[in-house]
């Protein structure tokens, strides 16, 4: 069964500072990936999404991500943080299976912003 | 255009009551799916839709059951509320046609079990 890992529960950064959270997946073959964003009480928002081709993906808020098949990795990248960007934010695969697009998370990792 | 919608935005239940929740999809998608989001937890998947045929299942008990509707909304409703059923209901629609595979969630419903 597929299965995603996000080892870090919390992050802490300083506003204009680098982030990079990280994302691994457990899948056999070339999995659809994703990264999502949720505000607190809110629904969840796409960010970028891989499916093939080029493997470092650009997305919204200046938020990029890199497909690395050989770490079976698939990290969260932004040159700088605003204080906006505070929030959790979850990576997922998708695979077809029967059928079924069905989306796979991991637990997520809080992201806070020092000003 | 607008985006997933989700009702009712909050609600309560006493344990052993049931509960639907509703869903509509974004225009012109036609697969809805419903997950789960417990407090502290990403979101399980529990039921997708396509069509108006079940397309998958999440491992969750008999007690959650859904449809969907001709106009391709989506209702899941849940028997026997037990504590644990306490979570955030997100409902996310995709568009199967185009070949594109990400999925749009909703605000979600917020369910408090008593």
């Amino acid at each position: 069964a597929q299965s995603v890992t996000q080892p870090d529960i919390h992050i802490t950064v300083s506003e204009g500072a680098s982030l990079e959270l990280r994302c691994n997946y457990s899948y056999g073959a070339t999995p659809y990936l994703f990264w999502y964003v949720q505000s607190p009480g809110q629904g969840l928002q796409l960010l970028l999404k891989y499916f093939s081709g080029d493997t470092l993906v650009q997305g919204i808020k200046g938020f990029e991500a890199e497909f690395k098949r050989s770490q079976s990795s698939f990290n969260l990248r932004k040159p700088s943080v605003h204080w906006s960007d505070a929030a959790e934010y979850f990576c997922a695969v998708s695979y077809s299976g029967a059928g079924s697009y069905q989306l796979t998370f991991g637990k997520g990792t809080k992201l806070s912003v020092i000003p | 255009d607008a985006g997933v919608t989700q009702s009712p935005t909050h609600l309560i239940k006493t344990r052993g009551q049931q509960v639907t929740l509703r869903c509509s999809p974004i225009s012109g998608h036609k697969s809805v799916s419903w997950y789960q989001q417990v407090l502290g937890q990403g979101p399980q998947f529990i039921f997708q839709y396509y069509e108006k045929e079940e397309r998958g299942r999440g491992n969750f008990p008999d007690r959650f059951s859904a449809r969907q509707f001709p106009n391709y909304s989506s209702e899941l409703n849940v028997n026997a509320l037990l504590l644990g059923d306490s979570a955030l209901y997100l409902c996310a629609s995709s568009s199967r046609d185009t070949g594109s595979y990400e999925q749009y969630f909703g605000p979600g419903t917020r369910l408090t079990v008593t």
